[in-house]
């Protein structure tokens, strides 16, 4: 069973359209993450959740947001698509956000791949 | 602000031989220190968490080390194989601006030549 699955996969669209890329973790954890890998690979956290509460935010334009129905799911809404949207962005989790804690080891989705024309 | 630093960008050895991957953090008050390793087009495998009372974490032929002080951990690869060959990222978790923050580095490129 995929413990972190992201739907879809690929992701074209043109420029100024909304767009949702979904999010579960079947692994009972609290805590949800966004992350965008851009062209040269870097990856930046974007937002993070814990029991559906929003506890990170980066600095990242309120075109984009997070929306937790429960806690296995964080789905990520882009309004208005830019041309620099285009990236792969990976959702994560944890089992919780105790961070100095034991073994909270983050896990990784596949990455949605957006292109944005 | 905390950066992340990953040296070499890119590795290339033969076949058996063991290799080094350094990580290097500019803020020591960090909770923890993970590896992960990504192959092209896929997502995130964590390898070894380092939790920040801990000195090293090994896991098959895979050892990671890290020294808070020095702002340094390294990964250790025994007798790499072509199958290692891979992205391998280090991310460090700390605390600031009042809430939990995650940086990556950009990465070292590993190819295992057979």
């Amino acid at each position: 069973d995929t413990a972190v699955s992201q739907t879809p996969k690929y992701l074209v669209t043109q420029m100024g359209n909304d767009k949702s890329i979904k999010c579960e973790q079947n692994l009972g954890h609290d805590t949800m993450y966004w992350y965008k890998q851009d062209s040269k690979k870097f990856l930046k956290i974007m937002f993070s959740y814990n029991n559906k509460e929003l506890i990170i935010n980066e600095t990242v334009p309120n075109r984009f947001s997070p929306k937790s129905p429960d806690k296995a799911h964080l789905n990520l809404h882009i309004n208005s698509l830019e041309l620099g949207d285009s990236a792969v962005y990976f959702c994560a989790s944890s089992q919780y956000l105790g961070l100095a804690g034991a073994g909270n080891e983050q896990f990784f989705g596949p990455g949605t791949r957006l292109t944005v024309l | 602000k905390q950066e992340v630093t990953q040296i070499p960008a890119a590795l290339s050895v033969p076949e058996g031989e063991n290799l080094v991957l350094n990580c290097s953090f500019t803020d020591s008050a960090i909770y923890n220190l993970q590896w992960f390793r990504q192959d092209p087009g896929k997502g995130l495998t964590s390898l070894l968490l380092i939790q920040s009372s801990q000195r090293e974490q090994t896991s098959g032929r895979l050892n990671a080390s890290l020294d808070k002080s020095s702002g340094r951990s390294t990964l250790y690869i025994a007798a790499s194989q072509p199958g290692d060959s891979a992205t391998y990222l280090c991310a460090v978790i700390y605390s600031g601006a009042g809430s939990y923050q995650l940086t990556f580095g950009k990465g070292t490129k590993l190819s295992v030549i057979p």
